[in-house]
């Protein structure tokens, strides 16, 4: 079956201080893997896609084939950063359609 | 230009009553999605729309469920005869081409009392 597990609901650390989301998958096949960002009262947005290979505000996530994982970090946390984080994975079932499955999130709230 | 829209933003019912929830996409986008955001389940695909192709409704929960693609725009989702376990926030995604980034409209919240 497809899964997403995201083990933490809440990370917090304190500003300055590095960052890792955890994100596991569960897919049989070659999935795209995604890092979703709902900042309070915004709406859901794509924070980086594991084939642009490209870091955004500074986190990046290499999709790790072998340990099925495709963990979200930041070397350096700012207030900015606490937002609501989901990991997502998209594969086709013998056709186009490219839903996302959803971790159930992360709570990163960033200290100052 | 102008993101996703949904409407409304937030709908209250009660037990058993129908509700339409409507999605305007981005325009020119082919894809639409359907999701639903709700406590204890995460978020969970409902149904998909691609250009003329026949939908994907693998992940509408009942036959009480339904949605519609008028024109290859504007979506509506309809829930009849609601449950309680229906409230939920109800999120709207429209994409280029299958393939291209999902972006999200605000969601439309609802509550089933």
């Amino acid at each position: 079956a497809q899964r997403v597990t995201q083990p933490e609901k809440l990370l917090s650390v304190f500003k300055g201080a590095p960052v890792e989301l955890k994100c596991n998958y569960s897919y049989s096949g070659s999935p795209e893997l995604f890092w979703y960002v709902q900042y309070s009262r915004q709406r859901l947005q794509l924070l980086l896609r594991h084939i642009s290979r490209e870091s955004i505000k500074g986190f990046t996530a290499d999709l790790n084939k072998g340990e099925t994982s495709f963990h979200l970090k930041k070397p350096f946390a700012q207030e900015e950063d606490s937002a609501m984080y989901y990991c997502a994975l998209s594969g086709r079932y013998g056709g186009a359609t490219n839903k996302l499955i959803f971790g159930t999130g992360t709570l990163l709230a960033v200290q100052p | 230009g102008a993101g996703v829209s949904q409407s409304p933003s937030n709908k209250v019912t009660e037990k058993g009553k129908d509700v339409e929830l409507r999605c305007d996409p981005i325009s020119g986008h082919t894809a639409l999605y359907w999701y639903r955001q709700s406590l204890g389940q995460g978020l969970e695909f409902l149904i998909y729309f691609q250009g003329n192709s026949a939908p994907d409704k693998s992940g509408l929960p009942s036959d009480r469920f339904s949605a519609e693609r008028t024109g290859g725009s504007v979506s509506t989702l309809t829930i009849q005869r609601t449950q309680q376990e229906d409230s939920a926030v109800y999120l709207c995604a429209s994409s280029l081409g299958s393939s291209d980034t999902q972006y999200f409209g605000p969601g439309t919240r609802l509550t089933v009392l």
